[in-house]
């Protein structure tokens, strides 16, 4: 079945602890993304690599990393979580194609509660 | 973004109604628009796509129009079902990065 699986689904850290919330695709997608998603402020992308070694910022990159070392991961670490980052967040992906644009499978989130 | 006067928060329907949700999107040069459903502690899921070429795109009790004069887009949903009660968003991209989401519309189905 072809699917977005992010891990933890569910997870409350203390300040300061870094955290590293997983994402797998089994499609063979280029191009995947991180979203977090507020009351009130809807689906914001934090981070999105278009294939292998490639990332990029989004509209909300602050306090956040992410790497890509292979094409089916995408992980994403808060390496000082803050409670400011306490939210609903979301891993996607898509075939890349320039000039192709593709819609994105999303994964069913991850609520993280930082205090 | 959303325009206020075409974006409602929430939208309440009668089971067998036709639902039309709105949305102004906010850049010009957007190429691609999508329709993403998101039931209750579920990730949104993908309802349909249009890209700027067109106008008017169906599926199966779904269509997509998008006016770019106005930079309007708008979702039909044909003969609502309960099981079609979910938040709805539209989202925007231009060059195929970045995926800009409206605030999302509610949609509440009685029987």
């Amino acid at each position: 079945e072809a699917q977005v699986t992010q891990n933890p689904r569910y997870l409350i850290t203390v300040t300061g602890k870094k955290l590293t919330v997983t994402c797998s695709q089994n499609m063979n997608h280029e191009y995947m993304s991180w979203y977090r998603q507020d009351p009130g402020l809807g689906l914001r992308q934090i981070y999105y690599s278009m294939n292998v070694e490639v990332t990029d910022k989004g509209d909300v990159p602050e306090g956040y990393k992410v790497s890509r070392k292979e094409k089916r991961n995408f992980p994403l670490i808060l390496e000082s979580p803050s409670p400011n980052q306490t939210s609903l967040y979301f891993c996607a992906s898509s075939p890349w194609d320039r000039g192709h644009n593709q819609p994105q499978h999303f994964g069913d989130g991850t609520r993280l509660s930082i205090l | 973004g959303e325009s206020v006067g075409l974006h409602l928060p929430t939208l309440s329907v009668q089971e067998g109604d036709n639902s039309i949700i709105n949305c102004a999107y906010s850049n010009s040069a957007s190429d691609y628009f999508i329709w993403y459903k998101q039931e209750s502690g579920k990730g949104p899921q993908f309802i349909i796509d249009i890209r700027s070429n067109m106008d008017k795109r169906q599926g199966q009790r779904v269509t997509v129009l998008l006016n770019k004069t106005v930079k309007h887009l708008s979702l039909q949903i044909a003969a609502t079902q309960p099981g079609d009660s979910a938040v709805y968003f539209c989202a925007e991209t231009w060059g195929g990065t970045a995926l800009i989401f409206g605030k999302g519309t509610t949609l509440s189905v009685s029987s």
